[in-house]
């Protein structure tokens, strides 16, 4: 059974504490790996797409990375701006989206 | 381009009562999904549309009709809610009919139902 597990629950940063997020899967063959980042009562905003392992895809303070078992959300130089809860989601070949939990990040000024 | 919108924002129904969730998309995407999300869990699939013309069961639809009105609008129903059906609901779209390159969903502001 496809499955996505995130790691850890909650995180709280001070202001410029990087930090990393982890995202582990288990999945018969992966077709792509989805981060979103979602505010308080909003939808999820997307971020990056990776597809195989060894890629890697930045935006701002965000870097996202991918291994045949899992992905990371690195949050370097992090400001309170960056407080929501980070969404993972990978999606089978032919099949669709699996979701996991999501970490909900703190960022104190 | 407003993307993918949802009506109402807040609902409050009775057990037993019935309603109807509005999504619709200007992205000119071909795929459109349900998905509900509860606390400690992530979001599952309610049904999807791979494209106008048909529907198909995601991983939770029981109590749960949808219909894909147009290219642009899908719709969910709820015909006799219950309190296991309180949840946050969201609509999202895709370019591609799901295992296609390019299947990143984007997704609405959500619908908060709460079913007494």
């Amino acid at each position: 059974e496809d499955q996505v597990t995130q790691s850890p629950e909650a995180l709280r940063l001070q202001e410029g504490e990087s930090s990393s997020l982890n995202c582990s899967y288990t999945v018969s063959g992966l077709r792509g790996l989805f981060w979103y980042r979602q505010d308080p009562g909003k939808g999820p905003e997307f971020l990056f797409t990776l597809y195989s392992a060894g890629e890697e895809k930045e935006k701002e303070r965000l870097k996202a990375t991918l291994t045949k078992k899992e992905s990371f959300l690195h949050i370097t130089a992090p400001k309170p701006e960056d407080s929501a809860t980070y969404l993972c989601a990978v999606q089978p070949y032919g099949q669709n989206f699996v979701f996991g939990p999501g970490t909900r990040l703190s960022v104190l000024p | 381009n407003a993307g993918v919108t949802q009506t109402p924002k807040f609902q409050v129904l009775k057990t037993g009562q019935s309603m109807t969730l509005q999504c619709a998309q200007d992205m000119n995407h071909n795929s459109m999904y349900w998905y509900r999300q509860d606390p400690g869990m992530g979001l599952r699939l309610i049904y999807y549309s791979a494209s106008e013309g048909t529907t198909d069961k995601g991983e939770v639809p029981n109590g749960y009709n949808v219909s894909r009105l147009n290219k642009r609008e899908f719709s969910l129903r709820l015909e006799s809610a219950a309190p296991s059906q309180t949840s946050v609901y969201f609509c999202a779209s895709s370019e591609w009919a799901s295992g296609s390159l390019g299947d990143t969903q984007y997704f609405g502001p959500g619908t908060r139902l709460t079913v007494l």
